[in-house]
């Protein structure tokens, strides 16, 4: 069964950091992309980050870009998000995903992580 | 960046109805184009990929249709289970960007 379980999520105040991480089983994590995708409180739905199967190539929503790092670790089938310069908009339900029949659509989801950013 | 834009914004439709929702470009993407389904406080899910592959597992009676900016989710005969909001997402360049989604109620 293909599960991803995000974690890392909490309260940080505004210019505060916290790190994302995807854990993920199933499926040969080393072999497919991987996104970040975010949807504020009410909101829809926001891509933030991918990066590519062997972590060597990365790409970013100019919202995130320069504050956020996406990384990988596949010894550990883990997807992570670094997220520095916390703004009180970065507040979102944060998933990972991953396009794992390489159709270009995000077939497998975790269930969210939640960021607020406030003081 | 590609801006994505569906019509409509929600709708109230009544179960056994026929129901399209567009999704417009602002550039050619092809048919790099996804459709997703989104229950509330629960992880959005693939219908629709390349435009008009049906993901696997989901119902026949969802359709895509579309290519180059011009776009459409049809669902054949509404079920209560698809009362969702619904959106579309180009993969075409990135970011990947999302429609602004469609609400779909129960009339």
């Amino acid at each position: 069964e293909v599960q991803l379980v995000e974690s890392g999520g909490g309260l940080v105040q505004p210019g505060g950091s916290l790190r994302l991480s995807c854990a993920v089983s199933g499926f040969t994590f080393s072999g497919y992309w991987m996104h970040w995708v975010r949807q504020a409180p009410g909101k829809g739905l926001v891509w933030v980050s991918r990066i590519n199967s062997d972590g060597s190539s990365t790409n970013y929503a100019d919202s995130v870009k320069g504050r956020f790092t996406i990384s990988r670790d596949n010894a550990k089938n883990t997807l992570y998000l670094q997220m520095n310069s916390l703004r009180v908009e970065d507040t979102a339900v944060y998933y990972c995903a991953g396009d794992i029949s390489n159709n270009y659509g995000l077939d497998v989801w975790g269930q969210g992580t939640t960021v607020t950013v406030s003081s | 960046d590609i801006q994505m834009t569906q019509s409509p914004s929600s709708l109230s439709a009544s179960v056994g109805d026929r129901v399209t929702i567009t999704c417009r470009a602002s550039h050619s993407i092809s048919s790099y184009l996804n459709w997703f389904q989104q229950k509330p406080g629960k992880a959005p899910k693939l219908l629709i990929y390349s435009a008009s592959s049906l993901q696997s597992g989901v119902p026949s009676r969802f359709s895509g249709s579309g290519s180059g900016a011009d776009f459409t989710l049809t669902i054949s005969s509404l079920q209560p289970e698809d009362f969702a909001t619904y959106y579309c997402q180009q993969s075409y360049s990135t970011p990947y960007t999302f429609g602004q989604g469609t609400k779909l109620e129960i009339k």
